[in-house]
């Protein structure tokens, strides 16, 4: 069964340090990768996109791809306590007749101020 | 942009009987609209998948005739949950994509759905 794989954490970080969170998953012609943010009660945001080996920046996040590693990675530079919340790390998925995207299981991060 | 709304945002209704949730992309014709259900502290399954004018796929123990999944436009798709029981109270979000090859999806408020 294909999967994507976090560690549930927490991640406790301290306000102001680089928070890091980590992704692998199974399928190896996976091609589209997503970071979303989820705040207790309230569905997820897309934060970031990545389809490409490498970094991708956006203001204080950058996603790392590695594709031969099967390994997706997201960093929060600064980190603020407004960053608490459940990431989930998504992964498009090839089945035989249709594609879609999976989830892992999510990262909590808790920033202490 | 990219915004997905849903109602209703809350819904209480007893056991047996039937609610439907509305999924509505606002700004940008949906051509794939996605149905999750989420339990406390756990995360996304994904139920069902939908094309507009097509069935909805759906997920490996997904009862199709429990959630009637009707995918009407290229801006609406409803989920329906029949004969509701207490085991279906979740928090049921959809999600809504234009672009199939590049997956990004973009999530609606979601639904608590509470059954007495």
């Amino acid at each position: 069964q294909k999967e994507v794989e976090q560690n549930s954490g927490p991640l406790s970080v301290p306000e102001g340090a680089i928070a890091s969170l980590n992704c692998t998953y199974s399928d190896r012609v996976s091609q589209s990768f997503f970071w979303y943010r989820q705040y207790s009660g309230k569905s997820p945001e897309l934060i970031m996109s990545i389809y490409s080996n490498g970094d991708k920046e956006d203001g204080r996040f950058t996603a790392q791809l590695n594709k031969a590693s099967q390994y997706v990675s997201l960093l929060i530079r600064d980190s603020q306590p407004s960053d608490s919340a459940t990431y989930l790390c998504a992964v498009n998925i090839e089945e035989t007749s249709y594609d879609k995207v999976i989830f892992g299981p999510g990262t909590s991060l808790s920033v202490i101020p | 942009g990219a915004v997905v709304s849903q109602h209703p945002s809350w819904v209480i209704c007893k056991s047996g009987t039937s609610v439907k949730i509305e999924c509505r992309s606002l700004d940008f014709q949906a051509t794939t609209m996605f149905w999750y259900r989420q339990f406390p502290k756990q995360s996304l399954m994904l139920m069902a998948t939908s094309n507009e004018g097509s069935k909805a796929t759906y997920e490996q123990g997904v009862e199709k005739d429990k959630f009637l999944i009707n995918h009407a436009s290229l801006t609406l798709s409803t989920l329906t949950v029949t004969s509701a029981h207490p085991e279906d109270s979740s928090f049921y979000i959809c999600s809504a994509s234009w672009a199939a090859a590049a997956y990004e999806q973009y999530f609606g408020p979601g639904t608590r759905l509470t059954v007495t």
